[in-house]
């Protein structure tokens, strides 16, 4: 039973290019979320999904970032024209229904911006 | 807005001795709370949860226990490994906006 899949596992961009995060739930989850986490900080929450849907993307910076969550394939997080500012580490969560249920962790994307 | 504060770090302790954590929050009405533990280069693991007052949630020789009065999650082992050298999230469950809410961590390190 393969857990939340994320890639790449480290993404190293130029100030200026775009990048893409990706996240596999596990199977049977239709809910993803994104947090941030910058170095030795705590987990800010970005954005959370559903399939085809947006729930609740009050921690998503009002420009450059998008997410989305198709009815196929993974979740995509996308940072376009990434600064120095965005240097962090990205973890995405699933959960199958409720809040009360246990949040399966990915091992996070490491962006390093240069 | 709903919060959590945890304990300043980093912690630092020798094998075998007592650790506590101390989480405390703030939420509008009845969140459900957790502990996670990140190790070095690793994502989140839930360590244990709470879901209503007076719970107590344990694993792995960890407690904690859902505090309504003191709004507190301490996170509490009685004899610390050098493998739990990690860092520990207090979390809780903003069950109106249905998103984890974490706290800032505290780097544990246990020296043998």
């Amino acid at each position: 039973n393969a857990g939340v899949m994320q890639n790449p596992r480290h993404l190293v961009r130029r100030r200026g290019q775009e990048a893409r995060l990706r996240c596999s739930p596990m199977k049977g989850h239709s809910h993803v979320y994104w947090y941030r986490q910058l170095p030795e900080e705590g987990l800010k929450f970005m954005v959370y999904l559903q399939k085809e849907n947006i729930i609740d993307e009050s921690g998503m910076p009002k420009e450059r970032f998008s997410a989305e969550f198709p009815k196929e394939g993974p979740s995509i997080l996308r940072i376009q024209q990434v600064v120095r500012g965005d240097s962090a580490a990205y973890f995405c969560a699933s959960i199958r229904g409720a809040m009360n249920t246990e949040a399966f962790f990915g091992q996070g994307t490491r962006l390093t911006v240069v | 807005g709903n919060s959590v504060t945890q304990m300043e770090g980093p912690v630092t302790l020798s094998e075998e001795a007592f650790l506590t954590i101390n989480c405390t929050y703030t939420a509008t009405g009845y969140p459900s709370l957790f502990w996670y533990v990140q190790y070095p280069g690793e994502g989140l693991q839930l360590l244990l949860k709470a879901t209503k007052a007076d719970d107590k949630g344990s694993n792995k020789g960890f407690e904690a226990t859902y505090r309504k009065e003191t709004t507190s999650f301490h996170l509490e082992k009685g004899s610390v490994q050098v493998s739990d050298s990690a860092v520990y999230f207090c979390a809780l469950s903003d069950q109106g906006a249905q998103k984890l809410v974490f706290g800032q961590g505290t780097r544990l390190t246990i020296n043998p």
